[in-house]
């Protein structure tokens, strides 16, 4: 029963290709994210969704391009992967627009070769 | 621009010592300020937040100290144990304008290490 679930836990590609980490999250909420963990550690917003409208969209180059379905699913879709997109991408929800705990799933670590 | 800066980058305490993170931050419009715990492998965690009306809080062995007009705000874990080691994040959290949405900004981490 975990609460905000991330697939694949691994992907592991070579440059130029385009992959999907899909995330689904069981707690009801209407807001969700998307954030980047690089190799220093250092977290990142990149998008957030609330019922399935885009409110921020940070400045990440537009081969990312999220997706979301309905209000428990916000996939993030990948084009002409690069070498610096290799870092852990971390889904998040939340049930307030503001001042709310952020539930993160438990990741998914991306190498590009 | 680093919008809360957050140290020491690493830690390292004997068991039962206390472990003191410290923050700061200049926007004066964040209005919420968590502290997430993230094991090697793992999402983050919230471990206890505050808002600026309050100057300290309390959750067991976890305390935030928080001073607005110095705009800096820290976490206190007293009797540091083993299982406490992991990467602390601070964060800030405040609406963009003609948002309706918080948006959380992160310090950089520090990597807290607790010695048996």
């Amino acid at each position: 029963d975990t609460a905000v679930s991330q697939t694949p836990k691994y992907l592991v590609t070579q440059m130029g290709n385009d992959k999907s980490i899909k995330c689904e999250q069981n707690l009801g909420h209407d807001t969700m994210y998307w954030y980047k963990q690089d190799s220093k550690k250092f977290l990142k917003i990149m998008f957030s969704y609330n019922n399935k409208e885009l409110i921020i969209n940070e400045t990440v180059p537009n081969r990312f391009s999220p997706k979301s379905p309905d209000k428990a699913h916000l996939n993030l879709h990948i084009n002409s992967l690069e070498l610096g997109d290799s870092a852990v991408y971390f889904c998040a929800s939340s049930p307030e627009r503001w001042r709310s705990t952020q539930y993160f799933g438990p990741g998914t670590r991306l190498t590009v070769l | 621009q680093q919008q809360v800066k957050q140290s020491p980058q690493s830690l390292i305490v004997q068991k039962g010592g206390i472990s003191i993170i410290n923050c700061a931050y200049e926007n004066t419009a964040f209005d919420y300020f968590p502290w997430y715990q993230q094991f090697p492998g793992k999402g983050p965690a919230l471990l206890i937040a505050i808002r600026p009306d309050v100057s300290e809080k309390k959750e067991g062995r976890f305390t935030i100290s928080f001073n607005k007009s110095a705009k800096q705000f820290s976490l206190h874990i007293m009797d540091s144990q083993p299982g406490d080691s992991a990467t602390y994040f601070c964060a800030a959290s405040m609406r963009d304008r003609g948002s309706t949405l918080g948006r959380l900004y992160f310090g950089r981490g520090t990597q807290l290490t607790v010695w048996p």
